[in-house]
């Protein structure tokens, strides 16, 4: 199993940029999650889907920022315009549903200038 | 969920076993307690999880009190890879929510 995949690894733009982060899950996963990841905030959780659903979007800062899922097999996090407080580490992870463990990938390091 | 209370850091000898506390008072009795760490600049990597009873795996054991307010994650023989931010998380539903962890550093 390849585990969770998330591209790119690294992403630098300039403020105002719009920018799009990615996310493979685990195949037979149902449920995909995406967290950020800094300094002062830790690892907070933006927003989480079911079956392809966003269950609980209470996480996402503000309007800049979506996400969608159109089909198992795939999201996406955009942020549409970035600003420089978006810097951060963006993590998504993925789980059979049922409270089975998350199984995260390893990140895209997004560094917005 | 039910908020989870960790040392900010721990150092634990090569080879010894590293014991991992972690405090949840006001956890309820369909939470469970997760253990994940987080090595640097990777994700964050599940390493078990229990309601009530003890668990063990191949990477560590969790001990959980009878009164489950509290919980001690084991590493029975760390190495140096062992070095991450361990969290302990009581989970009731899908989400989990992140702390501030431990930070264990292996010594050689």
């Amino acid at each position: 199993d390849a585990g969770v995949i998330q591209s790119p690894r690294h992403e630098v733009t300039e403020m105002g940029q719009e920018v799009t982060l990615r996310c493979k899950p685990i195949s037979g996963h149902n449920s995909l999650f995406w967290y950020r990841q800094t300094m002062m905030r830790g690892l907070e959780l933006l927003i989480y889907f079911n079956n392809n659903v966003p269950i609980d979007d209470s996480g996402m800062p503000e309007d800049r920022f979506s996400a969608k899922m159109p089909n198992a097999s795939f999201s996406t996090l955009k942020i549409q315009p970035s600003e420089p407080r978006d810097s951060a580490v963006y993590f998504c992870a993925s789980s059979s549903m049922g409270g089975s463990p998350l199984h995260f990938g390893n990140g895209t390091r997004l560094t917005v200038t | 969920d039910a908020k989870t209370t960790q040392p900010t850091s721990m150092d634990c000898a090569e080879g010894r076993a590293a014991n991992l506390p972690c405090n949840h008072s006001t956890i309820s009795g369909n939470e469970y307690v997760y253990w994940y760490r987080q090595i640097h600049s990777q994700g964050p990597q599940y390493i078990i999880h229990g309601l009530k009873n003890n668990e063990t795996n191949e990477m560590a054991s969790l001990i959980i009190t009878e009164d489950r307010k509290s919980s001690t994650l084991i590493l029975p023989h760390a190495t140096l890879r062992d070095t991450a931010v361990y969290y302990c998380i009581v989970r009731r539903n899908e989400k989990l929510t992140f702390g501030t962890g431990t930070r264990l550093t292996i010594i050689p």
